[in-house]
């Protein structure tokens, strides 16, 4: 089970934000990788993928979002956030034995 | 240009059946391991089922178990779900989506636009 807090944030533009992540079990595998994601699903549109395996931002998205964290406890920053930032951000793990996805319950950031 | 396009979302009665298709274009589908995502309106998202790259193993949500099953023809470049026994609380958007690498369960870096599904009567 994965929980997401805050569930809602209303930020002012230009602010930080940040969401946090708490797994009842770690996705670190036995690999050494460790496969929690992050998404942003904007209104009306499909997730997109925006963090990989913690920390690693994927292709095209911008600096000005981080992923971090260990163990079970993980968090996304958004160092600024701007008019285009607003959706419902998803927290994800991949659960190997037996294989599936796990979502958190999303969070759904607001402009001011 | 890498590409997901589901269809077969329809209005169906409690009980009945539905299959989902999702089209493939612009990667090798039969290279990557699939997913099927749903999320109810007004809700989150909820992983529901995968298949291997050559369709030789299968999970499934509980939510769906024994009455949804995946399937993949790479030679077509199509993923399905069919969809039995459907329930009111199946009624969702269904998305399909790609792991990222050959890898199982390397993330979902590609996503359709997702069909609806309703289950009323």
């Amino acid at each position: 089970v994965m929980t997401q807090t805050p569930l809602s944030l209303s930020v002012t533009p230009g602010q930080p934000a940040s969401i946090s992540c708490k797994s009842t079990q770690s996705p670190l595998h036995s690999d050494g990788r460790t496969y929690l994601y992050w998404y942003r699903q904007k209104p009306g549109q499909s997730p997109q993928l925006l963090i990989y395996e913690v920390s690693n931002r994927f292709s095209g998205v911008p600096n000005r979002f981080s992923g971090s964290g260990s163990g079970t406890d993980f968090t996304l920053k958004i160092s600024r956030v701007e008019a285009e930032d607003v959706g419902i951000y998803y927290c994800m793990q991949s659960v190997h034995f037996p294989p599936r996805y796990s979502f958190g319950q999303g969070t759904k950031v607001e402009i001011k | 240009e890498v590409q997901l396009v589901e269809s077969g979302g329809v209005v169906v009665q409690p009980g009945g059946s539905l299959r989902l298709s999702c089209a493939a274009s612009g990667f090798t589908l039969e290279d990557y391991t699939m997913h099927w995502v749903r999320q109810a309106p007004g809700k989150g998202l909820e992983w529901i089922s995968l298949i291997t790259w050559d369709g030789g193993d299968t999970n499934y949500a509980d939510s769906v178990k024994g009455r949804f099953t995946v399937s993949r023809d790479n030679s077509k470049n199509f993923l399905y779900l069919q969809m039995n026994n459907l329930r009111t609380e199946d009624t969702a958007f269904y998305y399909c989506a790609k792991d990222t690498y050959f890898d199982i369960l390397s993330g979902l870096d590609v996503w359709g636009q997702g069909t609806t599904v309703t289950v009323s009567s």
